[in-house]
């Protein structure tokens, strides 16, 4: 069962709006939360984390926030521009104790296309 | 050379080919994975090595045999495939500060693989 689950796998946004990409966990472990983004022919590209003791992230036109109860995190984008089209791939991990750390766990993604 | 490269790109092999994917960061770091990403699939992750020593194998075939020479390469040796093994394959590097700490992880443009 998945536990990092992005359910809207598109979202098409007219550039200058804003861009919502969501994600929902099912794992109450997660305390480590990253976005991701990937171009065709690229690896995943780093964008923002945000850890569990936060309910908000901010990186430029870049926010993350994060609602525990609901287990529920979301990446705003604003403006939204047509070079932010691409795959954005939610992760998250916890903390394991007795030695080993915590491996990402991704959703599947969701392909954001800015229109001009 | 900077951040996490793949060699090869693109690759194309039989059944009974041997291959080997090869990964090398530039960034320092202490720990190096490889994942796998299907079509419409989550990224799954197959070897964790730390300080040089795997320290995760999420049940992957022995069909695919990984290989870290030292904390800036890493191998994916790859024996008898199956067609459903085809992929991308994508190889990343983190830095573990500690037991019990969750990081950020760079990843590589990932070796499309097919096999025949």
């Amino acid at each position: 069962d998945q536990q990092v689950k992005q359910n809207s796998p598109s979202l098409s946004v007219q550039e200058g709006r804003i861009s919502i990409l969501n994600c929902d966990y099912t794992n109450s472990m997660f305390d480590y939360f990253l976005w991701y983004k990937k171009y065709p022919a690229e690896g995943p590209t780093f964008l923002i984390s945000i850890s569990s003791i936060k309910d908000k992230n901010e990186d430029g036109r870049f926010t993350v926030f994060l609602n525990k109860s609901a287990k529920h995190l979301s990446l705003h984008i604003v403006p939204s521009q047509p070079g932010d089209s691409a795959v954005y791939f939610c992760a998250a991990s916890a903390k394991k104790y007795g030695g080993s750390q915590g491996n990402l766990i991704f959703g599947k993604g969701t392909k954001l296309s800015v229109k001009p | 050379e900077t951040g996490v490269t793949q060699t090869p790109r693109h690759l194309v092999m039989g059944m009974t080919n041997k291959k080997s994917l090869k990964c090398e960061q530039h960034l320092g770091h202490n720990a190096m994975y490889w994942y796998k990403q299907s079509a419409k699939k989550p990224l799954e992750l197959m070897f964790v090595y730390s300080l040089e020593e795997r320290v995760e194998n999420n049940s992957v075939p022995s069909r695919f045999s990984p290989e870290c020479p030292n904390s800036s390469h890493l191998f994916l040796h790859l024996h008898t495939l199956q067609p459903e093994d085809s992929a991308l394959y994508l190889c990343a590097s983190s830095q573990r500060p500690g037991t019990g700490f969750t990081d950020t992880q760079y990843f590589g443009p990932g070796t499309r693989l097919t096999v025949l």
